[in-house]
């Protein structure tokens, strides 16, 4: 079945740094989704991708989708503490509407 | 704002027995999921379900989990007989679109314990 990674697991970055979480897929998307999970917390939708290549931003965040729509990436520009949680990407296929969850990048700031 | 509500939000059970989590989706939602995420893991599909059957379901949802709506807005999840790899988080999600596309709204869960 459908496979989804995500790199890496966890990421300590002092405030100010940057950020990037990685994820592949072992099929092609239709699409896919990015989710944050604060800690104790449940998932919460930040985007949707759809187009091969298409690139989005949210203020300091940065999402992409891969030419082949296998992978994608989300960057974020001088971390904040508010920024602390686990990024999921969730890959949807054109067979049903379930999204496959990736494992997750917990990320850490130090002030 | 509109959500997705659960209860409750903490079940602690002895193995072998029957549990029901609770969902409330967002009313004009047409898609419901259930997810759980084991702690400190991913979150994983269950199972999907839409004009009161189920749509999709994962190789986790076997036949101790049930899934029913039993009037116009509650949606439950049902265990019929929990062991000790039952204990997650379990989420209630709900989606918009009639084709299950798009933003996942999700409740903020139920956690099992199984002892």
């Amino acid at each position: 079945g459908q496979q989804v990674m995500q790199i890496p697991q966890y990421q300590h970055v002092q405030e100010g740094e940057d950020f990037t979480t990685y994820c592949n897929s072992s099929t092609t998307l239709s699409n896919i989704q990015w989710y944050k999970q604060r800690p104790g917390g449940h998932p919460v939708f930040l985007i949707q991708l759809v187009k091969s290549g298409e690139v989005k931003k949210q203020k300091r965040l940065t999402f992409q989708f891969g030419e082949a729509k296998k992978n994608s990436s989300l960057h974020i520009t001088a971390t904040q503490t508010t920024d602390v949680g686990t990024y999921f990407c969730a890959g949807g296929n054109n067979a049903g509407n379930m999204l496959t969850f990736g494992g997750g990048t917990r990320l850490m700031v130090k002030p | 704002e509109p959500e997705v509500t659960q209860t409750p939000s903490h079940q602690v059970t002895q193995m072998g027995q029957e549990v029901i989590l609770r969902c409330v989706p967002i009313s004009n939602h047409l898609y419901f999921y259930w997810y759980r995420q084991i702690l400190g893991q991913k979150v994983e599909f269950l199972v999907s379900f839409y004009n009161n059957e189920i749509s999709e379901k994962s190789e986790i949802f076997d036949d101790q989990f049930s899934v029913e709506r039993p009037d116009g807005s509650n949606f439950t999840l049902k265990i019929r007989s929990t062991k000790l790899e039952d204990s997650a988080m379990y989420f209630c999600a709900s989606v918009r679109d009639s084709q299950g596309h798009g933003e996942l709204f999700f409740g903020e869960g139920s956690r099992l314990t199984v002892l």
